[in-house]
């Protein structure tokens, strides 16, 4: 079993939608979380950065992240086609460098 | 300003030859991080430097060898590579103090021949 699981997709919407990306993990000493955006041929581009349980909004953006269930998520409103692109989890230990990261949900969104 | 700045973009180099990929940060993060990119996979790492020592070398041939000459800049030197090493190459940093959260550089797209 991978330590942190993500749907590949790929996932289409239509414009305007709300996109849902999720990931699950097994290591409850996950304790750091993290968003990232990357578009082809680019280096990943942080959206979000999370620690505790909750929600976490940033403009069209929020992350959710349950520890209990060892789930995170992150929903993008009035999806736009700017959006599409490859979405990674990613989460780490307390003290650790290292991340971990989900293997990414590309999404499109159609005009 | 939160950037980390990866050069050359792209690199193409053939197996015999000898070539570093550079990476700069002026965050004043102490852990910078090498990772290797397949496509439509997620970044793998490869090496971690903390308070330029390496701390990590997940068993990656030795073909790459990385250097920290100081906190701001991480190079990975290159030698004898495969075709299979072709791939999106990222620099990462963080600050290793706090928790934080780590930031990407553009990559350097390799391709080699």
């Amino acid at each position: 079993q991978k330590e942190v699981e993500q749907d590949p997709g790929p996932l289409s919407v239509p414009e305007g939608a709300i996109v849902s990306l999720n990931c699950t993990y097994s290591n409850s000493a996950f304790q750091y979380f993290m968003w990232y955006r990357q578009y082809s041929r680019k280096g990943p581009e942080l959206l979000m950065y999370t620690y505790s349980s909750g929600n976490k909004e940033d403009g069209r953006f929020t992350a959710q992240v349950d520890k209990s269930s060892k789930y995170i998520s992150l929903f993008i409103r009035d999806s736009q086609p700017s959006d599409s692109a490859t979405y990674l989890c990613a989460m780490k230990r307390t003290g650790a460098n290292n991340l971990f990261f989900g293997t990414g949900t590309r999404l499109t969104v159609i005009p | 300003d939160t950037e980390v700045t990866q050069t050359p973009k792209h690199l193409v180099m053939g197996m015999t030859n000898k070539k570093s990929l550079k990476c700069e940060q002026h965050m004043g993060h102490r852990a910078m991080y090498w990772y290797k990119q397949k496509a439509k996979k997620p970044p793998e790492l490869m090496f971690v430097y903390s308070y330029e020592k390496l701390s990590i070398n997940e068993s990656v041939p030795s073909r790459f060898s990385p250097e920290c000459p100081n906190s701001s800049l991480l190079n990975l030197h290159l030698h004898a590579l495969q075709p299979e090493d072709s791939a999106l190459y990222l620099c990462a940093s963080s600050d290793p103090s706090l928790n934080t959260e780590a930031f990407f550089g553009q990559g350097t797209r390799l391709t080699v021949v």
